[in-house]
C-alpha cells in the first residue's frame, strides 16, 4: 500500500515571497504519478501540477514547480511570487501507473495562507 | 465544456436514513471516482467506476455503494447513515485516454448526519 506524508499542517508567507511545501511518499512501485492539488475555500480540488515518475526533469507550471527526488521519495512544491489567490489547502497525491487502478492516495494537506 | 457537476451541494439527513448523491462527469470522461473528505481521516478513496463497472473499492463498509450509468453519470448511496458519515463527498472524472490520467473534481456534496 502507498502512503503520502505532508509534515507541515500549516504555513504562511508574505505576498510575493516564495514558499515550499513538503511531501514524502512510500511505495514499492517503480512507475507512478505524483500530483499537487489545491483546494480553496470553494472546496473544489484543482490540479496544480503533475509529475510522471519516469521523467527525471522536474515539472513546472508558471509560478509552480516541483523538486522530485525519486530515490528519496520526496516531492516538494515551490510557489514563486506567491499571490493572495494561492491561499488554500494543498494536497500531495500518488497514483499507480496501472490501467484499472487509477485511484489517488492523498496526504493530509498543508493549509497555506498568503499574507497581504 | 461543463465541469464535473455534483448534486445536491448540501444535504442534512437523520441517523438511520439513506442518501443518494449524484455526479455528472465531464462529457467524454468514462471514469468516475468518489472520495470522502473528513477533518479526522482526510481524503479517502471510496470507489471507481469505468464503463458501468466498479473497478476499485476502498476500505469502506458495505453501506457505501455506487453505480454508473451508460452515460457515465454516477451515483453513490449510503444506507443506514451514521453520525460519522458526515463529510464532504467528492466526485472526480477522468478521460483515461493514453497517458492522460488527470482527475477533474466537482465541488462536492456536504452531507451532515444529525
Amino acid at each position: 500500500a502507498q502512503t503520502v506524508t505532508q509534515s507541515q499542517p500549516e504555513m504562511s508567507v508574505q505576498e510575493a515571497e516564495t514558499v515550499t511545501l513538503s511531501c514524502t511518499y512510500d511505495t514499492s512501485e517503480s512507475n507512478y504519478y505524483l500530483f499537487w492539488y489545491k483546494q480553496p475555500p470553494s472546496r473544489q480540488m484543482i490540479l496544480v501540477i503533475r509529475q510522471e515518475a519516469y521523467k527525471q526533469q522536474n515539472a513546472t507550471e508558471n509560478r509552480f514547480s516541483v523538486n522530485f527526488q525519486k530515490a528519496a521519495k520526496s516531492f516538494s512544491l515551490k510557489i514563486s511570487d506567491s499571490q493572495l489567490g494561492d491561499t488554500a489547502m494543498y494536497f500531495c497525491a500518488f497514483m499507480k501507473h496501472a490501467r484499472g487502478n487509477e485511484k489517488l492516495t492523498f496526504g493530509t494537506g498543508t493549509r497555506l495562507t498568503i499574507i497581504p | 465544456k461543463a465541469g464535473v457537476t455534483q448534486t445536491p451541494r448540501y444535504l442534512i439527513k437523520t441517523r438511520g436514513q439513506q442518501v443518494t448523491l449524484s455526479c455528472s462527469p465531464i462529457s467524454g470522461h468514462r471514469s468516475v471516482s468518489w472520495y470522502q473528505q473528513t477533518p479526522g481521516q482526510g481524503l479517502q478513496f471510496l470507489f471507481e467506476y469505468f464503463s458501468e463497472t466498479q473497478r476499485n473499492k476502498g476500505n469502506f463498509p458495505g453501506r457505501f455503494s455506487g453505480r454508473q450509468f451508460s452515460n457515465s453519470r454516477s451515483e453513490m448511496n449510503v444506507s443506514t447513515l451514521e453520525l460519522g458519515d458526515s463529510a464532504l463527498y467528492l466526485c472526480a472524472s477522468s478521460p483515461l485516454t493514453g497517458a492522460n490520467t488527470e482527475a477533474f473534481f466537482g465541488q462536492g456534496t456536504r452531507l451532515t448526519v444529525v
